[in-house]
C-alpha cells in the first residue's frame, strides 16, 4: 500500500472557474477528512466521510464547496466559481478506526496534498 | 469556541533538548495528537495523549493535563532533520482542530 495519494498535486486556475481534487485514501480506511492549509498555518478541517456518509461539515465552509465518498473509498473535493481566497493546500487524510486515536488504528494519515493557485 | 495556542516560532541548537507547548480551549476533547511536517510535506504522526501524564517514544515525549488545557512536546538530543513545524492537534468530536504550528529551526 502507498498510502493516501492526492490527484492534482498542483492546479492553477483563474478566477472563476471550478476545480476538482481526488483522494483515493489508503484502502480500507473507513474515514477519509479533507483540511485546507495555507502558508504558516495548520490544517484547518473542511469535512469528513465515515465510510459514504459525510458526517460533518465545517461552518466555515461555503456552498462552493462540495464533497463526495460514492463507494466509500476514494473521495472527491469541488470547488465552484473559485476565488483567490480558495488559494490554499487541500490536505486528504485517513484513518482505519471508528474513532480517532493514537492506537495504531485511529491515527490521521495525511496525503501529501493538491496545491490550488486561483489567479 | 475552538482556540489552541501554540509558539511560532523557536530555535534549537543540535543535541540539546527542546519544549514546545501547546494550550487548548475547545468544546469537546477526546484526546490530543502532536504531528511534524516537513517544509512541503505531508503532516506525520508523533503522539497521542488522552490521559493525563507523559507519554515517551524514543527521543520525543508528550505531556497532557487536562485540567489545565495544556499539553507539551518535549524533542530530546535533536538533531538538523528534527527542523520542521510541529502540530499540536486535539480530537473534537471525531475531527481533529490543530494549532497554527510551531516552526522548529535546529542549529548546529
Amino acid at each position: 500500500d502507498t498510502g493516501v495519494s492526492q490527484d492534482p498535486r498542483h492546479k492553477i486556475t483563474k478566477r472563476g472557474q471550478n476545480v476538482t481534487f481526488r483522494c483515493d485514501p489508503i484502502s480500507e480506511h473507513n474515514r477519509l477528512y479533507w483540511y485546507r492549509q495555507t502558508l504558516g498555518q495548520g490544517p484547518e478541517f473542511l469535512t469528513y466521510f465515515q465510510n459514504e456518509a459525510q458526517l460533518e461539515k465545517s461552518r466555515l465552509l461555503s456552498d462552493r464547496f462540495s464533497a463526495e465518498r460514492p463507494k466509500g473509498s476514494f473521495s472527491t473535493l469541488e470547488i465552484q466559481r473559485t476565488e483567490q481566497g480558495d488559494s490554499a493546500m487541500y490536505l486528504c487524510a485517513s484513518s482505519l478506526g471508528f474513532r480517532l486515536a493514537g492506537d495504531g488504528t485511529g491515527e490521521l494519515f495525511f496525503g501529501e496534498g493538491s496545491r490550488l493557485t486561483v489567479l | 469556541g475552538q482556540n489552541i495556542d501554540q509558539p511560532t516560532e523557536m530555535t534549537a541548537t543540535e543535541g540539546a533538548i527542546v519544549q514546545i507547548n501547546c494550550t487548548y480551549q475547545t468544546s469537546g476533547f477526546n484526546g490530543l495528537f502532536w504531528y511534524q511536517q516537513h517544509a512541503g510535506e505531508a503532516p506525520t504522526f508523533l503522539s497521542y495523549n488522552v490521559l493525563d501524564g507523559l507519554e515517551e517514544k524514543g527521543r520525543f515525549s508528550s505531556f497532557l493535563s487536562r485540567s489545565k488545557g495544556y499539553s507539551y512536546l518535549l524533542l530530546k538530543e535533536l538533531q538538523m532533520k528534527d527542523s520542521a513545524s510541529y502540530l499540536c492537534a486535539v480530537d473534537d468530536t471525531d475531527k481533529l482542530i490543530f494549532g497554527t504550528g510551531t516552526r522548529l529551526q535546529v542549529f548546529p
